[in-house]
Parts: C-alpha cells; sequence; structure tokens
C-alpha cells in the first residue's frame, strides 16, 4: 500500500508560474523527502524534512510539513520549462532506512 | 565521481525464463533497493539490503530474489519471467544514518519487456 498519495496528478503552467503539489500520508513519520524525475530516467532527491520542522527551502523551492494533517506540499517558484518532470514525495517511517513513495505528480511547463 | 549504474538498460525476454538485472554502485553504501514503475503505482518496493549478506522482502516480492555478497552489488533475479513483471526497474543506495534523513541515489533503470 503508498504511504504518500500527491496531488494534483498533473499540473499544466506556463513558465514563470508557481506550481504547486500536495502530499498526503497514513502514518507517522521520520522524515518526508521530495524527489524529481525526468522523462526515461532515474529519480534525483530534492529535498528532505523531518518531522520536527515545518517548512525547508532550497533555491527555488519550498516544502512545508503538517504532521497534524499527515500532509507535505511543494512549492517551486517562478518554474521553467526545464522543471517539466514528474515529482514523488516519500516518507521514512521509524528507524528503518527504507522509503515509499507516492504516484507522483506531473508537471508540464510551458514556455 | 560516485554513481549508481544498472545493466542492461533495456531487456526483451520470454515468458519462464530467468532474468537478472545488475545494479553496482560506487557510492559504498550500505543500504540498496530495488523498484518497480508502472504507470498509476509510482515506485513500489521489490527487495532492499542494509548491508553484505542482508536481504529483505519488501511490498512487492513475489516472483523476484536477491543476493548481496559485497557492499557494491545487488543483483535482482526473476526466477521465472511473467508478463505482469514487464516494468522499469530501478536501483538505489543510501547511506545508513541512524536518527538521520538519507536520501537514496537512484540508477538510470532497466526497462524489461516479458513477452
Amino acid at each position: 500500500s503508498q504511504q504518500g498519495e500527491e496531488d494534483p496528478q498533473a499540473l499544466s503552467i506556463q513558465e514563470g508560474e508557481n506550481a504547486t503539489m500536495n502530499c498526503s500520508y497514513k502514518t507517522s513519520i521520520n522524515n518526508l523527502q521530495w524527489y524529481r524525475q525526468n522523462s526515461g530516467r532515474g529519480l534525483v532527491h530534492l529535498i528532505l524534512i523531518r518531522s520536527n520542522e515545518r517548512e525547508k527551502h532550497s533555491g527555488r523551492l519550498r516544502v512545508t510539513l503538517d504532521t497534524s494533517k499527515k500532509s507535505s506540499s511543494l512549492l517551486i517558484t517562478a518554474s521553467r520549462a526545464a522543471d517539466t518532470a514528474s515529482y514523488f514525495c516519500a516518507t521514512r517511517t521509524g528507524g528503518y532506512n527504507k522509503l515509499i513513495f507516492g504516484a507522483g505528480t506531473r508537471l508540464a511547463v510551458h514556455p | 565521481d560516485a554513481e549508481i549504474t544498472q545493466s542492461p538498460r533495456h531487456k526483451i525476454t520470454e515468458t519462464g525464463r530467468q532474468v537478472t538485472l545488475a545494479c553496482h554502485q560506487t557510492w559504498n553504501h550500505n543500504n540498496m533497493f530495488w523498484y518497480r514503475q508502472d504507470l498509476g503505482h509510482g515506485l513500489r518496493l521489490i527487495h532492499y539490503s542494509y548491508g553484505v549478506q542482508d536481504t529483505n522482502k519488501g511490498e512487492v516480492s513475489d516472483g523476484y530474489s536477491v543476493s548481496r555478497s559485497n557492499t557494491e552489488d545487488l543483483p535482482l533475479t526473476l526466477e521465472s519471467a511473467a508478463s505482469s513483471q514487464t516494468s522499469v526497474y530501478f536501483c538505489a543506495s543510501s547511506e545508513s544514518r541512524q536518527g538521520l534523513g538519507n536520501e537514496q541515489y537512484f540508477g538510470p533503470g532497466t526497462r524489461l519487456t516479458v513477452t
């Protein structure tokens, strides 16, 4: 069973606009991570937020975490065509090193 | 530079044949993972290993096996390939850092078709 569920499944925006993707999960987590996957490639780690953190920034990325609602959001500001990819959230629970991935959000950024 | 590689990148095989997918990492990571990716399912964990001689079943392990004889390699074997195992397979690795986050590094994937 999947721990993370992304919303929306697909998102289409124009360059320069902001893109927001949401992730909900079911059980308590140790941390939550976001990954990007370009078409035909492996996943690349973007950002990690721990369960005791509420917000984290990395360049044009902003991640929030609300453990009371078991949800996270990824905001990409001033999007570029190169941001076109699928984005996945993944959760780590307890002391285990494995991650559970959601089904992903497909983002298309049009020039 | 350290990396994680997979081979072959594409494979076509017949139902019932045994297939082995290779994964090799030079990060010196203790943790290694195999996932399959299918439309609508995201990534699902097949098997994982936390070190040499350690292997564990994941969410969708039936019909698959792994062995870990050294730090660098975690080959995935399909004992008797079935059409339902047509998928894209990803290998990943991560450090073991107790109590801390541990991002995973992914290989480029192997596209397997079972006819």
